[in-house]
């Protein structure tokens, strides 16, 4: 069974520093994707970034890039310049055949 | 146009009550999930049906069951509701074929249960 793991509960940055949220994750799936998907009070849920197992490049969006290290099956979200509209929950998503599984979540909170 | 859509919003209701929530993609994707996300933020996975077939059922207990008439919607009838059934359900759905597709998620249906 997949299982992902996201480690801090809660995480607080200063406005424009950069903050690093951590993820790991359990499968024995050769192909998947992983996610990072980030939920403000509205509740909606946004896709922030996507990173293919099968590709070495870590992806980067902007401000938001990750570190995957497929062999210790870890994916962390790096947040740029963080900016106040950045909190939110951020969830870190593992996504194989048929089925779609998320962390716990992180709470980022950015202070002025 | 909503690409998916759950109704109702909200949903306040007694313990013993049976109630549905409804969920509807226009995106043409083969694959719906229902999540539960509790008080502490954490997204549990109920239920995913591909092509109207149930592919997960994640120990749910069997008060919930869900129902895909079509593969554009799935909704889920609750029985005997409980107060710890209180929590905000999404609705998500995925192309089911193509791995690096995100899902895509319903505005959620907050369930308080009194």
């Amino acid at each position: 069974a997949q299982t992902v793991t996201q480690s801090q509960p809660e995480m607080s940055v200063q406005e424009a520093e950069t903050v690093t949220l951590s993820c790991t994750y359990d499968t024995s799936e050769s192909d998947y994707y992983l996610f990072w998907y980030k939920q403000p009070p509205s509740r909606q849920m946004i896709l922030v970034i996507r990173q293919e197992a099968y590709k070495q490049q870590n992806a980067t969006e902007n401000r938001f890039s990750v570190n995957f290290q497929k062999a210790a099956k870890s994916f962390s979200l790096k947040i740029s310049d963080s900016q106040l509209g950045d909190a939110a929950m951020y969830f870190c998503a593992f996504q194989g055949a048929q089925k779609l599984v998320f962390g716990q979540g992180t709470r980022l909170t950015i202070n002025p | 146009d909503t690409a998916v859509s759950q109704t109702p919003k909200y949903l306040v209701t007694q313990m013993g009550n049976d109630k549905s929530i409804k969920c509807e993609q226009n995106l043409g994707h083969d694959t719906m999930y229902w999540y539960k996300q509790d008080s502490k933020k954490f997204l549990k996975i109920m239920f995913s049906y591909n092509n109207k077939e149930l592919i997960i059922n994640e120990t749910v207990p069997n008060r919930f069951s869900p129902k895909s008439p079509d593969k554009a919607h799935l909704n889920l009838h609750i029985n005997s509701l409980e107060l710890g059934d209180s929590a905000v359900y999404f609705c998500a759905s995925t192309p089911g074929d193509r791995l690096n597709t995100e899902a895509f998620f319903g505005q959620g249906t907050r369930l308080t249960v009194v």
